[in-house]
C-alpha cells in the first residue's frame, strides 16, 4: 500500500518557468490538500479538495492553481514560479469529506526558486 | 484573527523525564484537535486526536488534554527517549473541512 506519494521529491526552477508537482493517493480517500512549510511559518494550506471536480482555497492560494479530475490525483500548478515560492510542499489526505480524521501526508517536495 | 500558538520552538529534556508541550488557540470553536509529529525531511505523521468533549486522551506514553475554557491543548510524553526527539505539531479544523496547523515545538530528548 503505497499511500500518499509526491513526485518529484526535489525541483529546482528558474524565475517565471513553469511545473506540476504530483500527488496520488491510493487509498480512496475523498478529502485532499496542499500544504507548504517555510522555517519559522509552518505548515499553511494552500489549496484542498473535498471530492473530484470540487477545489477550494486555503490561507495561501496566490500564484497555485490546483484541479482534481479523479478521486486519485490532485496536482499542484505553478504558472510562473517566484523565489517566494521556494519552499517544501507537502500532499496530504484523508477519508472523510471533512476533517475529522487524521490526515496521510507524503513525503514532500522541496522546490527551490532561483 | 484565528491564531494557533506552540508554547515554544524548542523544548530540551533528559532521557525519563516527562516533556510537556503546549498549543493554544484564539478565535476559534474546534470539534477536535489533533497531535503530529514530524521528523527532518519527512512527512507529519498522525499521532492523536482528541474531540471537544474529551477532556484526556493516552495512547501509550502519550497523554493529550483539551481545555475548551482556556482553549488549549497540553501533549505529554512520558518517560522521554532519544527516539521522541522530533517536531511535534498541533492542529484545529476550521469550517470543518480544513486543518490549520501551528508552527510545532521542537523537541530534543539528551541520554
Amino acid at each position: 500500500n503505497a499511500g500518499v506519494t509526491q513526485t518529484p521529491k526535489f525541483q529546482v526552477l528558474k524565475t517565471g518557468q513553469s511545473m506540476t508537482l504530483q500527488c496520488a493517493q491510493d487509498m480512496n480517500h475523498e478529502y485532499m490538500s496542499w500544504y507548504r512549510q517555510d522555517p519559522g511559518m509552518g505548515l499553511r494550506l494552500i489549496h484542498y479538495s473535498v471530492g473530484a471536480g470540487i477545489t477550494d482555497q486555503g490561507e495561501v492560494p496566490n500564484g497555485y492553481n490546483v484541479s482534481r479530475s479523479t478521486t486519485e490525483d490532485f496536482p499542484l500548478r505553478l504558472l510562473s514560479a517566484a523565489p517566494s515560492q521556494t519552499s517544501v510542499y507537502f500532499c496530504a489526505s484523508t477519508p472523510g469529506v471533512g476533517t475529522n480524521e487524521k490526515l496521510f501526508f507524503g513525503s514532500g517536495t522541496q522546490l527551490s526558486v532561483l | 484573527s484565528q491564531k494557533i500558538e506552540q508554547n515554544s520552538e524548542a523544548l530540551n529534556i533528559q532521557e525519563g523525564k516527562t516533556a510537556t508541550l503546549t498549543c493554544n488557540y484564539t478565535n476559534y470553536s474546534p470539534a477536535y484537535l489533533q497531535w503530529y509529529r514530524q521528523d527532518p525531511g519527512r512527512g507529519p505523521v498522525f499521532l492523536l486526536l482528541i474531540r471537544e468533549n474529551e477532556k484526556e486522551k493516552r495512547k501509550e506514553r502519550l497523554k493529550v488534554t483539551f481545555d475548551t475554557t482556556l482553549k488549549q491543548s497540553l501533549f505529554h510524553i512520558t518517560a522521554s527517549q532519544p527516539a521522541d526527539s522530533a517536531t511535534y505539531l498541533c492542529a484545529l479544523n476550521q469550517a470543518g473541512t480544513a486543518l490549520i496547523f501551528g508552527k510545532g515545538t521542537t523537541l530534543s530528548v539528551s541520554s
